[in-house]
Order: structure tokens, then C-alpha cells, then sequence
């Protein structure tokens, strides 16, 4: 298994461009998680998902959208980048239940110029 | 509104000391408690998961306990070597969904 995939690990972008970050996981979950972390903080919750076609919004949802056409995908869209963008971005997975873990991807790091 | 806190924020102990890092959270109704580890540049990994009904869990040397009525719980790493050297992020559970709440986490440092 694979687990959680991120595609791209690294990109730069112009103020005011836009692009997706891709997630997979192979863990056929239910539930699925995009978190930013910036310099020296902990990870804070963007969007998440507990089914195909189920999303909704988390603590930091401003600029961005996601959509779940599958249970294996969750990708992350940023619309209008903006300096404020520039983070780390985790995608993560888990079961349902109080006793399932969750899985991280190895991150996207992308700066906002 | 939920908040996690982890303190110090950085430690650097000599191998073999036993590390023992701190996590407060200030709603006591959590589900859950993680532990995880990052290393520099890379995805977080689950270290122990400690259900709101435990009171610790132990995994090789890692032992974690929990005080909910507290709002702690801690990290104890036996016999730390350097291999240990990450970052320690605990995370709390508040609803059914999973959503993670996040310290800012523990530098580690082990020095040979």
C-alpha cells in the first residue's frame, strides 16, 4: 500500500494564479482531511470529508475548495492566490470510529510570491 | 473554543535521558488524544492513540497518558537515542467526524 499520496511536493505560484493539489489514498477510508501548517504552528483543519460527494468546511476554509468525487480522491483547489496561502498542506485519511488514527500524506510545500 | 498546548517548545536532552513532553488541552470532551511525529520536511506519523475512555497507552518504549478531567496528557520516550530527534505534536479529537486539533508541537533534540 501506498497509503496517502500528494502530488505536488514542492510549487511556486504568482499572486493571483490558481492550482489544484492532488491527494490519494489506497486505504479505501471514508474519511479524508487537508490541513496547512505554517512556520512553527501546529496543523490547522481546511476542509474534510467522511464520503464521496460529503465535504465540508473546517477552521481555515477562506480561498479555497475541495470536492469528492471518489473515496479515494480529495483534492484540494486554490483559487486566487494570495501571499497568505504560503504553507505546508497535508492531506489525511482515516476510518470511521473514535480508535482510528489518522494517516498523513508527506505534504505539499507551496509559497505564494 | 478548543485549544492545545505543548510545552516546551523545544528540549535537547543527552542519549539515554527519558524524554517526557507535555500536551494541555482546555475543553475536557474530546474523544480522543494523538501522538505524532515530524521529521524535518516530512508527513506527520502516528505515534499512540489514546481514547477518551483510557487513561494511557504504550507502545515499545512510548508511553502516553491521559488526564481528562485535567485536560493533560504526556509523552514519555524511554531511554532516548538519537534517532528520537523529531518534532512531537499532540492533536485532540472533539467531535465524531475526526477532526484533529493541533499543539504547535516539541522540538526534540537527542545529543550522542
Amino acid at each position: 500500500n501506498a497509503g496517502v499520496t500528494q502530488t505536488p511536493k514542492f510549487r511556486i505560484l504568482k499572486i493571483g494564479q490558481s492550482m489544484t493539489l492532488q491527494c490519494t489514498q489506497d486505504m479505501n477510508h471514508n474519511y479524508m482531511y487537508w490541513y496547512r501548517q505554517d512556520p512553527g504552528m501546529g496543523l490547522k483543519l481546511i476542509y474534510y470529508s467522511v464520503g464521496a460527494g460529503i465535504t465540508d468546511k473546517g477552521e481555515v476554509p477562506n480561498g479555497y475548495n475541495v470536492s469528492r468525487s471518489t473515496t479515494e480522491d480529495f483534492p484540494l483547489r486554490l483559487e486566487l492566490a494570495a501571499p497568505s496561502q504560503t504553507s505546508v498542506y497535508f492531506c489525511a485519511s482515516s476510518d470511521p470510529g473514535l480508535a482510528s488514527e489518522q494517516f498523513f500524506g508527506p505534504g505539499t510545500r507551496l509559497t505564494v510570491l | 473554543k478548543q485549544e492545545v498546548t505543548q510545552i516546551p517548545a523545544a528540549l535537547s536532552v543527552p542519549e539515554g535521558e527519558n524524554l517526557v513532553l507535555n500536551c494541555s488541552f482546555t475543553d475536557s470532551a474530546i474523544y480522543n488524544l494523538q501522538w505524532f511525529r515530524q521529521d524535518p520536511g516530512k508527513g506527520l506519523t502516528s505515534l499512540l492513540l489514546i481514547q477518551s475512555s483510557q487513561r494511557e497507552q504504550t507502545s515499545g518504549r512510548l508511553n502516553a497518558s491521559l488526564d481528562k478531567s485535567s485536560g493533560r496528557s504526556t509523552l514519555y520516550i524511554a531511554a532516548s537515542q538519537p534517532g528520537d530527534s523529531a518534532t512531537y505534536l499532540c492533536a485532540v479529537t472533539t467531535d465524531s467526524w475526526g477532526k484533529l486539533q493541533f499543539g504547535a508541537g516539541t522540538q526534540v533534540v537527542v545529543t550522542p
